[in-house]
């Protein structure tokens, strides 16, 4: 099964702040990885597929990037809306693994 | 509007059995992929298994933690995806969404159902 190692466990931010959250896989994923923000009581929803590309609807001061097996969340200015739990996920073969989540706070 | 609706949680018995229902309406179908994902609270999502669609044969995939207790089947003529789910544990207990996936393996799960609790408990 392909690992996705995800960093860091929870973070604390100010707002306008800039955030950066990472997954590790364990094996080369291609570019097989999207990432969702849940927010408390809610289901997951998508923000970044394909690594790097946004979903409908969702902020540009979200973008994901990609450096070998390294792939990032980056949220440029950090705003309330965002708190929640980010998790990323990689397709690239199955099992479909889950990263362990990052809890993200206001600071 | 794309919606999807889970139903047929609550509480079993360990051992017991249950089928989770996704009513899904706002879109083709037959053209989607669909999965079922739990998540037990507080702790990450985990992926169970997903169908294909009509143009892949709905043809299945599960995660081997499942496999031979969990069967996912959809029909596209009522717009449902099923969860069989059989020889519960205590472990199964978790929400469990369905999820929308793309054309092809690999797509990401664009929309999700709100939830359904499983509670495995005697």
């Amino acid at each position: 099964d392909i690992q996705m190692t995800q960093s860091p466990a929870s973070l604390s931010a100010s707002l306008e702040e800039i955030v950066t959250i990472t997954c590790q896989a364990s094996q080369d994923i291609g570019n097989w990885l999207s990432w969702y923000q849940q927010k408390p009581g809610k289901s997951p929803q998508l923000l970044i597929y394909g690594a790097t590309s946004l979903a409908d609807g969702v902020p540009s001061r979200f973008s994901g990037s990609r450096s070998g097996t390294q792939y990032s969340l980056k949220i440029s200015r950090l705003q309330v809306e965002d708190i929640g739990i980010y998790y990323c996920l990689q397709a690239y073969s199955a099992p479909l693994t889950f990263g362990s989540g990052t809890k993200l706070e206001i600071k | 509007e794309v919606k999807l609706l889970e139903s047929g949680g609550g509480l079993v018995q360990p051992g017991g059995s249950m089928r989770l229902s996704c009513a899904a309406s706002g879109f083709t179908f037959t053209d989607f992929y669909m999965y079922w994902i739990r998540q037990p609270a507080g702790k990450a999502p985990e992926w169970l298994g997903f169908i294909r669609n009509k143009a892949n044969g709905y043809t299945t995939e599960y995660n081997p933690s499942v496999k031979g207790r969990f069967t996912i089947s959809r029909d596209n003529t009522q717009n449902m995806l099923y969860l069989q789910m059989n020889t519960l544990r205590a472990e199964d207990t978790a929400t469990y969404y369905c999820a929308r996936s793309g054309y092809y393996d690999g797509y990401p799960l664009d929309y999700w159902g709100q939830g359904v609790m499983v509670t495995v408990s005697s």
